[in-house]
């Protein structure tokens, strides 16, 4: 099946800093999903972006399809940035299998 | 936003016992996911389901049933539960109309 890596795997920062996680995967894709888990466990959906580029506020996401990559930034971190975030895929033959990433768990110190 | 519950939030049971966790839907949703939860591992489709009486496997099916018999409900049985089956494990539903996913809060297992 697929294969979904994300990069780096941990990454702490400091209030207001900005970050950059990666997704790599490893065959064409007709879906790709950001979530963010926050610490009491909650999967919260942020970006549909099988290609090009998103924003939500401090969030934006861009996805270059041709190269098998997608990148999430988030800008001016705050504290409850902090959490896990993950990429999910499904492969133009996935059947409608959204595989996830391991994820890059983010911590913002105040 | 879709309502979507799992039932029980936590649960302790014993190693070969059989173990049915719930999921429910409020909304007339066609797909509905289950995935294990692993340190190290993110989280591992088991099954999932594209209508009543509709499911496919996912990486990790084996030990796990499923069963959909309405469009609210997914029923995720392990047929005789064990330690390595020892996880958080959530439902999801893929909310038609704008590609998205709404995950419910989660049932901690623990076999043992």
């Amino acid at each position: 099946g697929i294969q979904v890596e994300q990069s780096p795997p941990d990454l702490i920062l400091q209030e207001g800093a900005n970050s950059t996680l990666r997704c790599n995967f490893s065959d064409s894709v007709n879906n790709l999903q950001w979530f963010h888990q926050n610490p009491w466990g909650q999967l919260i959906n942020l970006f549909y972006i099988p290609s090009g580029t998103k924003q939500n506020g401090r969030l934006s996401a861009t996805t270059v399809a041709t190269e098998r990559y997608s990148l999430l930034y988030i800008s001016s971190s705050q504290t409850t940035d902090s959490g896990v975030y993950f990429c999910a895929v499904i492969s133009n033959f996935g059947n409608e299998k959204l595989t996830f990433g391991t994820g890059t768990r983010l911590t913002i110190i105040p | 936003d879709a309502g979507i519950t799992q039932s029980p939030r936590h649960k302790v049971t014993e190693t070969g016992t059989p173990v049915t966790l719930r999921c429910h839907q409020t909304e007339n949703h066609r797909y509905m996911y289950w995935y294990r939860q692993d340190p190290g591992h993110g989280l591992r489709l088991i099954h999932y389901s594209y209508g009543v009486k509709d499911t496919d496997k996912g990486e990790v099916s084996d030990g796990y049933s499923v069963s959909r018999s309405k469009t609210e409900d997914f029923l995720l049985t392990l047929e005789s539960a064990t330690s390595s089956q020892t996880s958080v494990y959530f439902c999801a539903i893929r909310v038609q109309g704008h590609y998205g996913y709404t995950f419910g809060s989660g049932t901690r297992l623990t076999v043992v």
